[in-house]
């Protein structure tokens, strides 16, 4: 069965050291992942995705993440955070075999102090 | 501009009455997707429309249904609200390229219902 795990519900970074957002999935098939950023009173926005290729993805305001495919992770880094940076984030899988299904993790509120 | 658009944001019904949360994307989008979101648990599916007539169930359907008469639309209709219906809920849509859903969704800004 598709699931996503996002382990941490709350992450605090001081404004300018890195930052990891943690996101492990399971599908049956090959993945697609995905990073979603959710601001206060906003929908979801696409960060980034992994689809094939490179493992390491670049994607908006800095962010990227790592593919690791034996430990079946995607973890949003970015080297430098800001305080802009804070916001809910989500990671989504969808499974290459059941394109229907979009799997979102329970989300990781991040919280980055000046 | 390329957007998603919900109506309403913010609807406060009593329990029993029926309301329909309207989705529109103006992006030509084959897929479509409805979803809530409650505090620890995520975005959950309730139903999506792979195109036009085509719709299925997602994970939480019970108690709504949706319809794609056009490729544009995709109404969420709650025929007897309950109270645990009561949450933050997401259109969104992406579109099929190359023969593969490996495109993003596109998100609406959000439908805060509270069921009373």
């Amino acid at each position: 069965a598709q699931s996503v795990a996002q382990p941490e519900d709350q992450v605090n970074v001081a404004e300018g050291n890195p930052l990891t957002v943690k996101c492990t999935y399971s599908v049956s098939g090959n993945p697609y992942l995905f990073w979603y950023v959710q601001y206060p009173n906003r929908g979801l926005q696409f960060l980034l995705k992994y689809i094939t290729g490179d493992n390491l993805v670049k994607g908006s305001y800095g962010f990227e993440a790592e593919f690791n495919k034996s430990q079946t992770s995607f973890h949003l880094k970015k080297p430098s955070a800001l305080v802009s940076d804070s916001a809910l984030y989500f990671c989504a899988v969808r499974d290459d075999s059941s394109a229907s299904k979009i799997i979102f993790g329970s989300g990781t509120r991040l919280s980055i102090r000046p | 501009e390329a957007q998603v658009t919900q109506n309403p944001r913010y609807l406060i019904t009593v329990t029993g009455k029926k309301l329909t949360v309207t989705c529109s994307q103006n992006m030509n989008h084959e897929y479509m997707s409805w979803y809530r979101q409650d505090p620890g648990l995520g975005l959950r599916q309730i139903y999506y429309s792979m195109n036009v007539e085509v719709t299925d169930k997602g994970d939480v359907p019970e108690g709504y249904k949706v319809s794609r008469k056009e490729k544009r639309n995709f109404p969420l209709i709650l025929e007897s609200p309950s109270p645990n219906q009561t949450s933050l809920y997401f259109c969104a849509s992406s579109s099929f390229l190359g023969g593969s859903y490996n495109s993003p969704l596109h998100f609406g800004n959000g439908t805060r219902l509270t069921v009373t």
